[in-house]
């Protein structure tokens, strides 16, 4: 089953402009991470943030975690036409001590930047 | 220093045939994991392997098997192929221990027709 939910599920914006992407999750989580994916190809890992982070910045990318509404959001600043991706939101809710567990992602903010 | 590299990259199989796909983990990584990905929707969790035994499994049946070898290589086996089986196949690895960024392969599109 799908825990994290994008919204929205696309998004069509101008090279330039920033973009926001956000994340809604259900249940309690140790990290949420998001991850990109060109045209239906694997998936590059973006950013990492964990259950006591509100923020974290990356480059051109900044997350939020917001764990008291179980959500997320991720920004691109100053667009570029290689941005045009599908990005997912993915959380790691289970920890057994030994290692990561499998990631529970959403279904995808398809974005697509115009030139 | 290479990634996680899959096999085949693409592979057509008619209905209840059997299929075997192919992973080698990023160097240093231990721990794979296989994702499911439908066509417009996002990956889901088929099961996880770590010194050669599941760990842990996500809702799929008995048909979808895998192994992971000593090398820390994997297969996933999928037996009496369905239509609805057709999807992007994604390999993952992770350190077990340290951090749970995932490295993703470039996947295998299978089609059952």
């Amino acid at each position: 089953s799908q825990q994290g939910e994008e919204d929205p599920q696309a998004l069509s914006i101008q090279e330039g402009e920033n973009a926001t992407m956000n994340c809604s999750y259900k249940t309690s989580i140790n990290n949420l991470q998001w991850y990109r994916q060109n045209s239906g190809r694997g998936l590059v890992h973006l950013i990492l943030i964990r259950s006591n982070e509100r923020e974290k910045h990356s480059g051109r990318l900044r997350v939020t975690l917001d764990t008291s509404k179980k959500s997320s959001s991720l920004l691109i600043t100053a667009s570029r036409a290689a941005d045009t991706a599908s990005y997912f939101c993915a959380t790691d809710d289970r920890y057994s001590g030994g290692g990561a567990d499998g990631l529970t992602f959403g279904k995808g903010t398809h974005l697509i930047i115009q030139p | 220093d290479a990634g996680v590299t899959q096999s085949p990259t693409h592979l057509i199989k008619t209905r209840g045939q059997q299929v075997t796909l192919r992973c080698s983990p990023k160097s240093g990584h231990d721990t794979v994991s296989w994702y499911q990905q439908a066509l417009g929707q996002g990956p889901q969790f088929i099961f996880q392997y770590y010194e050669e035994e599941e760990r842990q499994r996500g809702n799929f049946p008995d048909r979808f098997s895998g192994h992971q070898f000593p090398n820390y290589s994997s297969e996933l086996n999928v037996n009496a192929l369905l239509l609805g089986d057709s999807a992007l196949y994604l390999c993952a690895s992770t350190r077990a221990r340290g951090s749970t960024e995932a490295f993703f392969g470039q996947g295998t599109r299978l089609t059952v027709v």
